[in-house]
């Protein structure tokens, strides 16, 4: 039932563009984007609400294709500052179980 | 400033002990969430509560149990912990409603069972 993101890990160098997709079995109707840094918490990053919304925050941004069960996560000219584990969180319908996904590891290289 | 804290940043505890881990949280939420990390497995759900005295099963419950007896506390024990318990535990809560609102985490704690 955890969604299942991709890719799991991934290296940058400085100024290089990412995508951390997220891919549930089951239907979407809300996604959350966090990023944790290495010892700290996870902190919220964007929540997207409607099937192909697309949202933005600084150089990064996000979108929501509900019938394709699919969020991706876009970076753009990344900063060594966007190091960290970024995961997509979801609430199960009609619940109010909150579930993450599994997580993918990033790492920006001056 | 929001805050959801943890009892413990790091514990060692023997195989066989009884573990208590504490999450509190001032923000008055109805939801409350405890997860495990483990690396390659993302944050997994073990239980949550949406309101006092209310406990949902998440998807790895066994061998915890929880308890809230109060809106802002909710505890997760580990009646006979065991070495695969050994993970980083992350408490998590937001208001009823979570399309729209966001999770606030606790810093964590780190736990090993010998």
């Amino acid at each position: 039932q955890q969604p299942v993101q991709s890719p799991q890990a991934v290296i940058l160098r400085e100024g290089e563009d990412a995508v951390i997709n997220c891919s549930s079995s089951k239907a979407l109707y809300s996604v959350h984007w966090y990023r944790q840094k290495h010892g700290e918490a996870p902190v919220f990053l964007m929540i997207l609400l409607k099937g192909g919304e697309q949202k933005g925050h600084e150089k990064i941004s996000a979108s929501f294709n509900e019938k394709k069960q699919q969020s991706s996560l876009y970076l753009t000219a990344s900063q060594l500052s966007y190091s960290g584990t970024y995961f997509c969180g979801t609430e199960v319908s009609g619940t109010y179980k909150y579930i993450f996904g599994t997580g993918t590891r990033l790492k920006v290289l001056a | 400033d929001v805050k959801v804290t943890q009892s413990s940043r790091y514990l060692v505890k023997r195989t066989g002990e009884k573990v208590f881990l504490e999450c509190v949280q001032d923000m008055d939420h109805e939801n409350m969430f405890w997860y495990r990390q483990d690396p390659g497995l993302g944050l997994r759900l073990i239980y949550f509560s949406y309101d006092v005295k209310m406990k949902e099963k998440g998807d790895i419950p066994e061998g915890y149990s929880v308890s809230r007896e109060k809106k802002e506390r909710f505890s997760l024990i580990l009646e006979s912990a065991s070495t695969n318990q050994t993970s980083m535990y992350l408490c998590a809560s937001s208001t009823l409603g979570a399309t729209k609102e966001t999770q606030y985490f606790g810093p964590g704690t780190r736990l090993l069972v010998l």
